[in-house]
């Protein structure tokens, strides 16, 4: 089946401009992060939704950054007036929690969205 | 706070056996990923531990240690194809059922001729 899909690919903007990116998650899967991934870097944690809880915007670095879920599906990661420290490869993955006994869960990853501050 | 160790970097020979391994200190403890991440590629999930012991999956193993906050990640006969990142991650647990991975930084795994 799809697995977790992102777009764009590729973002190339100038230092203060706001950009959007999207997630597409796999159908029926009911949790969905956003992760930011430095050149070099492991990743870092940058918000969570489960179904229809209040999500865990913990690791959002600052009020520039925000995230929506529409629908339980869809997300968009809004970064408003873009820094070049924002540069960074934004990945997106997504879980379903199966209601087992130690259950993994396992998150699948999107190819990500390079995006590049100038 | 929350602190995931690994090494930077390893070397090893194609067909020889490698091991790579993770320390943690972490609250809310929920289990242990291993993942592999190829250059310019998202990270794929490798393997899962709660429980203390070896979980073995084909050529690669991983073993944890609740008690030491100690996990590695066994990769056997190893491949050309094998060279990539490998990213130890926690899930940590919080109050109200949330939960989140918390990466260590990776270890970049080179497999030579």
């Amino acid at each position: 089946g799809a697995g977790v899909s992102q777009s764009p690919s590729n973002k190339v903007t100038e230092k203060g401009k706001d950009v959007e990116l999207r997630c597409d998650p796999i159908s029926g899967h009911t949790a969905l992060y956003w992760y930011r991934q430095s050149l070099g870097q492991g990743l870092e944690f940058l918000i969570y939704f489960q179904g229809n809880s209040a999500p865990d915007k913990s690791g959002l670095p600052s009020d520039r950054f925000s995230a929506e879920r529409t629908g339980g599906s869809v997300s968009t990661l809004t970064i408003q007036r873009t820094q070049q420290e924002d540069s960074a490869v934004y990945l997106c993955a997504s879980s379903f929690r199966r209601g087992v006994p130690r259950d993994s869960s396992e998150q699948y990853f999107g190819p990500g969205t390079r995006l590049t501050v100038t | 706070g929350q602190n995931i160790d690994q090494p930077t970097e390893m070397t090893a020979t194609e067909g020889a056996i490698v091991q790579i391994n993770c320390t943690y200190q972490t609250s809310g403890f929920n289990g242990l990923f291993w993942y592999q991440q190829h250059a310019g590629e998202a990270p794929t999930f490798l393997s899962y531990n709660v429980l203390d012991g070896l979980e073995e999956k084909g050529r690669f193993s991983s073993f944890l240690s609740r008690s030491k906050g100690y996990s590695y990640l066994l990769l056997k006969e190893l491949q050309m194809k094998d060279s990539a990142s490998y990213l130890c991650a926690v899930r940590v647990v919080f109050s109200g059922g949330y939960n989140k991975l918390i990466f260590g930084a990776g270890t970049r795994l080179a497999v030579h001729p």
